[in-house]
């Protein structure tokens, strides 16, 4: 069965820590891994891995993907109270035609204090 | 450049009742998905359309729910027949018709509560 785990559940920090989030998963055909940030509204895209090795980044954020140990980490330096919200990881399996099937993790809260 | 629009924010519902959730895609994309945030929990996909056409739904419950997204106007999420653990965020998205290797991007949701 496709599935995708995060770690930890929850995370506490105070503002100018750097953090690190864990998304390791199983799916068939794997297509691409996507972050997404919550806060109290819609997921918000962050990043899309589809190799191996190739860091992204974006500011303050960034993330690597390991196909071959089949998981993600998502890097964020220099913690902000704005970056309190809860980090979502999916992976995308090829299924024969369809897409957009997201298989999504449980997410991270993070909670940056002051 | 409006992103997806969905609507109404927040549906109270009595048990029994129908509910019905819209969503207007981003301006181009043709292909809408409705995810499923129960409490606690991650999202769920559970239905890919495209203008006329149910393409995927795998993930759609077998009963009291249905989903269309018409040649004209927004697509409808219809849970006929309330039940309580109905209650959840559904969370609609979409895309272009070219969009393989493209990200999803989401509405702010429809808050569902049945009472």
């Amino acid at each position: 069965e496709d599935k995708v785990v995060q770690s930890p559940l929850s995370l506490v920090v105070h503002e100018g820590d750097t953090v690190t989030l864990n998304c390791s998963y199983e799916v068939t055909n794997f297509r691409s891994l996507l972050w997404y940030k919550q806060e109290k509204k819609a997921p918000t895209f962050l990043f899309m891995l589809t190799s191996s090795g190739i860091e992204k980044k974006s500011g303050r954020l960034s993330s690597i993907l390991d196909k071959k140990e089949l998981f993600s980490i998502l890097n964020i330096t220099a913690t902000q109270t704005g970056d309190s919200a809860v980090y979502l990881c999916a992976v995308e399996g090829n299924y024969g035609g369809s897409q957009g099937n997201l298989i999504f993790g449980k997410g991270t809260k993070l909670s940056v204090k002051p | 450049n409006a992103g997806v629009m969905q609507n109404p924010r927040h549906l109270v519902r009595r048990r029994g009742q129908e509910a019905r959730l819209r969503c207007s895609p981003m301006k181009g994309h043709s292909h809408v998905y409705w995810y499923r945030q129960l409490p606690e929990e991650g999202l769920k996909f559970m239905v890919y359309l495209q203008k006329e056409n149910i393409i995927d739904e795998s993930g759609m419950p077998k009963e009291r729910f249905s989903a269309e997204f018409p040649k004209e106007g927004p697509s409808i999420l219809r849970i006929q027949q309330v039940v309580r653990g109905d209650s959840a965020a559904y969370f609609c998205a979409s895309s272009p018709e070219n969009s393989y290797n493209s990200p999803l991007h989401f509405g702010n949701g429809t808050r569902l509560t049945v009472t």
